[in-house]
């Protein structure tokens, strides 16, 4: 059964970069695109982008200029890279499977998200 | 300025039949890229509900079905369980922005 765990910082300094890692255990990442979602507190959805391990990526364009995302196939693991972060970036922030074969892609499984927080 | 509508909360008595829209715009739902619904309960992994606007994945109850018209979408739920309290989100892709867009999310409550 395909599962997902993200992982990393609960707290973040303004202006300072936000990483997580997305650790994935059922499936290799390099069978499946694989995406990051945030949900801002009492906010929607909002999409970030994915990865197709180390071949093609696609980010959210208000975003692009500060995300990386990338894909560690030794270890199964995604990350994701927010430089210069802002209370704006203050959210839970979810990584799940893409499937890319669907129009438009859908996104899940997904895991159960990690709230991160941008304060001094 | 949210991109997917929805509205932000809908109740139902236990056996009822509660249906809420997820209102797009001719760049996305109304350019003719389907949708996807997603159940969330606080706390735990999102999950896919509806599939390619009316389709159900294996698992997911018969009493949840989907629709499309014009610009609008929408989730029905008939005989509405206890365990269908939770948050409610539209997905599709908006091809102005070029990406993939949510709804603002509905809560279901069973009263």
């Amino acid at each position: 059964q395909l599962q997902l765990r993200e992982s990393g910082p609960g707290l973040v300094r303004p202006s300072e970069t936000l990483s997580l890692t997305c650790s994935v255990s059922g499936d290799s990442i390099r069978t499946y695109y694989w995406g990051w979602v945030r949900q801002p507190p009492g906010k929607e959805l909002q999409y970030i982008g994915y990865i197709y391990h180390t071949v093609s990526e696609n980010y959210n364009p208000s975003l692009k200029r500060r995300v990386t995302i990338s894909a560690d196939t030794s270890k199964n693991q995604i990350s994701l890279n927010l430089k210069s972060v802002t209370a704006a970036d203050t959210a839970v922030y979810y990584c799940a499977r893409v499937d890319y074969d669907s129009s438009p892609a859908l996104f899940g499984p997904w895991g159960q998200g990690t709230l991160v927080t941008v304060s001094s | 300025q949210s991109v997917l509508t929805q509205p932000p909360s809908v109740s139902g008595a236990p056996g009822q039949r509660v249906t809420f829209s997820c209102t797009g715009s001719s760049s996305n739902i109304g350019a003719g890229y389907d949708v996807h619904w997603y159940q969330h309960l606080p706390r735990t992994a999102p999950k896919l509900l509806i599939y390619g606007t009316i389709n159900r994945p294996s698992g997911v109850p018969d009493r949840f079905s989907g629709s499309k018209s014009g610009t609008s979408a929408s989730l029905a739920i008939t005989g509405l369980q206890p365990e269908d309290e939770a948050d409610y989100y539209c997905q599709s892709y908006d091809t102005s922005l070029k990406i993939y867009v949510f709804g603002t999310g509905t809560q279901v409550t069973v009263l």
